[in-house]
């Protein structure tokens, strides 16, 4: 157990629709990153976060956007889905994102767009 | 861009070889690279860091190399054993500021018996 807690595990949902996934980091950590997975792409990176703030940007769509709030949670908040946005989303937590400390991973959402 | 390529996408080997992974990198020149293992439908998880100034590291049956000049990293298991087989990942910053960590697309590795 990384202790990067990641809900929902599982969504499935239509085209169209507006989704929100939570991510609550290793207790201590600062520093949240969002990665997107689909079946034949690696990690993309999307956005990082620390400490509240912007850090980061990516990859990251429009119709994506993310928070981190004062007690660090963050949250993914993906809109008017599409059949490509179907992936697993990893939230990712380290002490406090710089060079030498490693990242810890949640078990992913499993977002299915139908 | 800054862009990171694994050598291969699957490498099978027999239980008890070797196993060598390769990650390039290209315009960039990162103080830290990390590998990560990743399960099918499981988040990575961090195996070891090397710095620019470490040439080699170790852990257990690990080993990692980092060679600056030639912008790559070798990721080497000894004695290979089938529970090794998984999807390994390396990973580093985009920027010195120490944001940003990316991910090549791994090698997947099956060990056979």
């Amino acid at each position: 157990d990384s202790g990067v807690t990641q809900t929902p595990k599982h969504l499935i949902t239509a085209t169209g629709q507006r989704v929100t996934l939570r991510c609550s980091p290793r207790s201590g950590d600062l520093s949240v990153y969002w990665y997107q997975q689909s079946l034949d792409q690696g990690l993309q990176f999307l956005i990082q976060y620390y400490n509240g703030e912007e850090r980061a940007k990516g990859n990251i769509l429009e119709r994506f956007s993310a928070q981190q709030f004062p007690d660090l949670h963050s949250e993914l908040n993906l809109s008017s889905l599409e059949l490509g946005d179907s992936a697993l989303y990893f939230c990712a937590s380290s002490v406090d994102g710089v060079l030498n400390t490693e990242a810890f991973f949640g078990q992913g959402t499993r977002l299915t767009v139908v | 861009s800054q862009k990171i390529e694994q050598n291969s996408e699957a490498l099978n080997i027999q239980e008890g070889k070797t196993a060598t992974l390769t990650c390039n990198y290209t315009n960039y020149s990162p103080a830290y690279l990390q590998w990560y293992r990743q399960d099918p439908g499981r988040g990575p998880v961090f195996l070891l860091l090397i710095r620019e100034n470490e040439k080699e590291k170790r852990k257990e049956r690990l080993k990692v190399t980092f060679d600056t000049t030639l912008k790559q990293s070798l990721f080497h298991i000894t004695a290979s054993q089938p529970a090794d087989s998984a999807t390994y990942l390396c990973a580093l910053h985009l920027n010195q500021a120490g944001t940003a960590l990316i991910f090549g697309k791994g090698t997947t590795l099956s060990v056979s018996s």
